[in-house]
């Protein structure tokens, strides 16, 4: 069974830029895997970011953008603020309509 | 804009049944896939199944294939999981979400359901 992959926690500093990756735990990671990026604070709904690997959702600022980088999905966040602090999911699609997320990783900004 | 409410949570015995509700509004529901994610309590989101706008293709993740059934009424603009067999691990969150150009948009509130004796 595979398993997507993401680093457990990160932390960035004010201004700071910071690349959050999204894994197989067998093969790499493609546009084919329709990366998404979702942001979510505690007791909040997830919030798409971006899909399809670098399309950016309605509203989010251009801080935040995809990319595959290497065998991995990446999100790449420029300029970190202190309200970018949260838990960060991706997901991939695997085929025959079935997604799966990774664990998320817990952003500290400090 | 966009609404989506989640309703039928709550606590239910193992091996029990709960049927989940999402109440669509703010858009053509009948032209959007929708989605089911979950999230257990203080752990992370798993998918869990996803339906299309004729409701003539279902996908489901392993654990629940068998036990829950996802299904629609565009009439009444509403999204449906039927839980069946439930157990311990299947406590968490329920979110509905529209499925569209492969992107989970838009969100609801979520619904508990929790799994005890």
């Amino acid at each position: 069974q595979t398993v997507v992959t993401q680093e457990p926690s990160f932390s960035v500093s004010p201004g700071g830029t910071v690349t959050l990756t999204c894994g197989l735990s067998s093969g790499s990671v493609s546009t084919s895997h329709y990366p998404n990026w979702y942001q979510q604070t505690p007791g909040q709904s997830p919030r798409a970011l971006i899909y399809t690997t670098n399309t950016r959702s309605s509203g989010v600022p251009d801080r935040f953008s995809g990319s595959i980088l290497g065998n991995k999905a990446a999100l790449t966040i420029t300029g970190a603020q202190a309200d970018d602090e949260s838990e960060y999911y991706c997901v991939l699609y695997m085929g025959s309509g079935i997604w799966v997320f990774g664990g998320g990783t817990k952003l500290t900004v400090l | 804009e966009v609404q989506l409410v989640e309703s039928g949570g709550g606590l239910v015995q193992p091996g029990g049944s709960l049927r989940l509700s999402c109440a669509a509004s703010g858009f053509t529901f009948s032209t959007y896939w929708m989605t089911w994610v979950r999230q257990a309590p203080g752990k992370g989101l798993e998918w869990v199944a996803n339906i299309k706008q004729d409701g003539s293709e279902k996908n489901y993740v392993d654990s629940v294939k068998g036990r829950f059934t996802i299904s629609r009424d565009n009439a009444k603009n509403s999204l449906y999981l039927q839980m069946n067999s439930l157990r311990a691990e299947d406590t968490a969150v329920y979110y509905c979400a529209t499925h569209q150009s492969r992107v989970f948009q838009h969100w609801g509130q979520g619904t508990l359901v929790t799994v005890s004796s």
